[in-house]
């Protein structure tokens, strides 16, 4: 099982729609957890870090489910300029940041 | 407020050969990690530097090497270079334990 995976997508929607992405990991003991968005060609960028109690950003919510080891990204009113490449990201150890694949996002007018 | 710069921002190099790559950190960041991206994946961890010390290393062989100087800039040596290290590599940089944020990238392409 790999450390932390994501559906590749792409998922395609259309301006305002609502979209979710999940982020499972598999190793139990991590605390840290973050959404990454990059665009094509370019650096990763933070989106967002994920907290317990759950944390929201504009358009953007970010959960966390211990239980069963997910992290999820809710985008709200979707808008073009969203279309990107979302990674999640697990931190291990000091500084380490495992990443799964991303998902990637299209948005349609 | 500068954010992270890396250099050169494209590179060709031939199989055989070695590379170095550089990394100034964010304004007031100690801690520099690097990653490496192929094309369609995430990028992968390749090692950390703090008080220019290698503090964690990922699953890399010791081709690749690496090193922090006072200001808190970084290195990333490539030694006998493969197909298979034609990527992106990425430059984060943090305070220790906090956000890491990403520079730019080189692109290594290894013909």
């Amino acid at each position: 099982r790999k450390e932390v995976e994501q559906d590749p997508g792409p998922f395609n929607v259309p301006e305002g729609a609502t979209v979710a992405f999940n982020c499972t990991y598999s190793n139990s003991a991590s605390q840290s957890f973050f959404w990454y968005r990059q665009d094509c060609r370019k650096e990763p960028k933070l989106l967002m870090s994920v907290y317990s109690s759950g944390n929201e950003d504009g358009r953007f919510t970010a959960q966390l489910n211990r239980a069963s080891q997910y992290i999820s990204l809710l985008i709200r009113d979707s808008k073009l300029s969203d279309s990107a490449t979302y990674l999640c990201a697990v931190r291990e150890g000091f500084q380490k940041l495992v990443f799964g694949t991303g998902t990637r996002l299209l948005v349609s007018p | 407020d500068a954010g992270v710069t890396q250099s050169p921002t494209h590179l060709i190099k031939t199989r055989g050969q070695q590379v170095t790559l550089r990394c100034s950190p964010k304004s007031g960041h100690d801690t520099v990690s690097w990653y490496q991206q192929a094309l369609g994946q995430g990028p992968h961890f390749i090692f950390q530097y703090y008080e220019e010390e290698e503090r964690q290393r990922g699953n890399f062989p010791d081709r690749f090497s690496g090193h922090q100087f006072p200001n808190y800039s970084s290195e990333l040596n490539v030694n006998a270079l493969l197909l298979g290290d034609s990527a992106l590599y990425l430059c984060a940089s943090s305070l220790e334990k906090s956000e890491q944020y990403f520079g730019p990238g080189t692109r290594l392409t290894v013909t």
